[in-house]
């Protein structure tokens, strides 16, 4: 089976840089995701990591360490907007099955 | 807007109702979703459909009964649901299911009270 932990809820301010941490346990591993998701909006794609290292899009920035199942969401000049749920999602591959496992989601509160 | 409509958005039913949720895409895709969103749990996928067979059904109860007559619509038909299926309803479409980034394409989702 899969897991993923990450935090349920993180707080920071306007302009300032937060880090969301994943953790995962799968069989087999085919990606790491982010989602981000607005109160009573649909989860929209951010960021996907397949190998070690760091991906950059804008403000935003996701890193994979596969050696220690460990993933984070970075996100740099926070804005009000950011506010919103955030959420991991692996791809194990096992038993040929590719969809993915989300976690539970990371509040994210921005406060002015 | 990211391609997929759902409907209703919002469905009041009783526990011997019968209704149907309702999912299109718009983005040529080959694979289709229906995840139930639960407050504080993760996101739970209940159907996948890949060129319109089911290849994924989470040890759903019969009382969720989903349908894909084409690639491009998906429904979820509902009878004898139980207060605790209150959720929201989500419908994801993504290119396939091989692709190794496999980014998928939410809909805004059903908030669904059963009384």
């Amino acid at each position: 089976g899969q897991s993923l932990e990450q935090p349920s809820e993180v707080t920071a301010v306007e302009g300032a840089i937060v880090q969301i941490n994943c953790t995962y346990q799968t069989s087999g591993f085919y990606g790491l995701s982010w989602y981000q998701q607005h109160d009573g909006g649909a989860p929209t794609f951010l960021s996907y990591n397949g190998l070690d290292g760091l991906e950059e899009t804008g403000r935003f920035s996701s890193f994979l360490s596969r050696s220690d199942s460990y993933g984070y969401l970075l996100l740099q000049e926070l804005q009000m907007k950011d506010s919103a749920s955030y959420f991991c999602a692996v791809r194990d591959g096992g038993g040929g099955s590719y969809i993915p496992t989300f976690g539970r989601g990371t509040s994210l509160i921005v406060h002015p | 807007e990211t391609g997929v409509t759902q409907t209703p958005r919002h469905l009041v039913m009783g526990m011997t109702n019968k209704k149907s949720l309702k999912c299109e895409q718009h983005l040529g895709h080959n694979a289709m979703y229906w995840y139930k969103q639960s407050a504080k749990k993760p996101l739970e996928l209940m159907f996948v459909y890949s060129l319109e067979e089911r290849v994924e059904n989470n040890s759903v109860p019969s009382r969720f009964s989903p349908e894909c007559p084409n690639s491009s619509h998906l429904f979820l038909h509902l009878h004898t649901l139980q207060p605790e299926d209150s959720a929201l309803y989500l419908c994801a479409s993504s290119q396939d299911l091989v692709q190794s980034k496999n980014i998928q394409y939410f809909g805004a989702g059903t908030r669904l009270s059963v009384l």
